[in-house]
């Protein structure tokens, strides 16, 4: 397998602009997750799916902030409109959960680098 | 939520040299992972160990859950070790991995 696939790796858009980050999970994972790196905060969690199905969005900074999974192999997290204190180093991860509280590990993308300006 | 400590915060090495990296953390975890984050930003696996001790070439780790700590061992550095060391941990029952990550051990190693 590829791993996650996250693109575009680097975008920059000016502030007020509609932005788009893309994740392809790993075959066969059933959790997705969007972390987001900070300097001032690091990493952390933004959603996370289940089969598709957001499960937890409350790291989910604001309503400028929405996240779907129309199928199990491709996810979107979108910022509308963007501002400056967005950009981050955006992370997509997939993992596999083999039975009641088995997880497997969790694999990151490279990350999308968000500029803002 | 869970509170991840990882320390040292900075560590500069010759090549060649061993290093102990700690990350200690306030409730039981469900699953722990630690993640090495090079110089291009990408976060690479190291191991997953919820519990016990696990060998990979220089590098080992071992995780004493009833304690709330894990230990990443790297043995004769090089230079292409350096970058940040992640711990992150999971203390939820099938939610997947919703990680709580640590701050960091930002690793030099010196020629």
């Amino acid at each position: 397998d590829a791993g996650v696939i996250q693109s575009p790796r680097h975008e920059v858009t000016e502030m007020g602009q509609e932005v788009t980050l893309r994740c392809k999970p790993i075959s066969g994972h059933d959790y997705l997750f969007w972390y987001r790196q900070t300097m001032m905060r690091g990493l952390e969690l933004l959603i996370y799916f289940n089969n598709n199905v957001p499960i937890d969005d409350s790291g989910m900074p604001e309503d400028r902030f929405s996240a779907k999974m129309p199928n199990a192999s491709f996810s979107t997290l979108k910022i509308q409109p963007s501002e400056p204190r967005d950009s981050a180093v955006y992370f997509c991860a997939s993992s596999l959960q083999t039975g009641a509280n088995m997880n497997t590990e969790a694999f990151f993308g490279q990350g999308t680098r968000l500029t803002v300006v | 939520g869970i509170q991840v400590e990882q320390s040292p915060p900075d560590l500069i090495l010759q090549e060649g040299a061993n290093s102990t990296l700690r990350c200690n953390f306030s409730d039981s975890v469900n699953n722990l992972q630690w993640f090495h984050q090079n110089p291009w930003g990408q976060l690479i696996n190291l191991f997953y160990i919820p519990s016990g001790t696990k060998q990979n070439g220089r590098l080992s780790a071992t995780t004493v859950a009833t304690e709330r700590y894990s230990l990443l061992y790297i043995s004769s550095s090089q230079t292409t070790d350096s970058g940040v060391y992640f711990c992150a941990v999971d203390p939820h029952a099938n939610t997947g991995n919703q990680f709580y990550f640590g701050t960091g051990t930002s690793l030099t190693v010196i020629p």
